[in-house]
């Protein structure tokens, strides 16, 4: 069981440029989520979708856009990376149970734009 | 205000010591709370969930206190593996998409 895999696990970006990072969960959950996570700092939520076909803005999305065409797959796209998107960028997912919403993290992708 | 609150830290405490952390959150509606635990360079891992009653996983205790929107984590008997960041986690429930609030953690050296 894969569980929740990110790509690239690293990459370096040049202004201006764009990317998308790959997410894909196996885990049927309808919940997804795209956070970064600065030095010394808390995770910060990008995007969220409750399901295939809906996404929503979280706290940082300026810079971002997602996607949700399937329910493993939420990719995020960087248009135009700037240096304050450099960044940890983690997705992860959930699923709704009783007393438990845990959420499982993919590794990370660090994103370093120069 | 910040959704969720930690004392950041650092903890630098001997082996077989007892460390507490404390974790306010602003939300009274939210529903679930946990800690997770993130090691350095590496992605968060739940921990425990915190349940109203309080609940125990082996040296670990996790409280919730509703009326005053306080989570606290108590680790005993600490372990140099214990070394880590505890990230304490609010969860907002289903009609608010179920998003999750996360502290900036708080760092815990176990030292030999």
């Amino acid at each position: 069981n894969a569980g929740v895999t990110q790509t690239p696990k690293f990459r370096i970006l040049k202004i201006g440029q764009s990317m998308t990072l790959q997410c894909t969960q196996d885990m049927n959950h309808n919940y997804m989520y795209w956070y970064r996570q600065d030095p010394g700092m808390g995770l910060k939520l990008i995007y969220y979708s409750v399901g295939a076909g809906i996404t929503d803005k979280g706290e940082v999305p300026n810079g971002y856009n997602v996607s949700r065409s399937t329910t493993e797959d939420f990719p995020l796209r960087l248009e135009l990376a700037a240096p304050s998107q450099t960044s940890v960028y983690f997705c992860a997912s959930s699923s709704p149970r009783v007393q438990s919403y845990e959420q499982y993290f993919g590794p990370g992708t660090r994103l370093t734009v120069t | 205000r910040k959704e969720v609150e930690q004392d950041p830290g650092p903890f630098n405490v001997p082996e077989g010591a007892t460390v507490a952390f404390n974790c306010t959150y602003s939300n009274s509606a939210s529903q679930s709370f946990f800690w997770y635990r993130q090691d350095c360079r590496k992605e968060p891992k739940l921990l425990m969930s915190v349940y109203s009653s309080g609940n125990e996983d082996g040296r670990f205790t996790a409280q919730l206190n509703r009326a005053s929107q306080y989570i606290s984590l108590l680790i005993r008997d600490s372990k140099l593996s214990d070394s880590a960041t505890y990230l304490c986690v609010v969860n907002t429930g289903l009609n608010t998409g179920n998003q999750f609030y996360f502290g900036t953690g708080t760092s815990l050296t176990v030292i030999p």
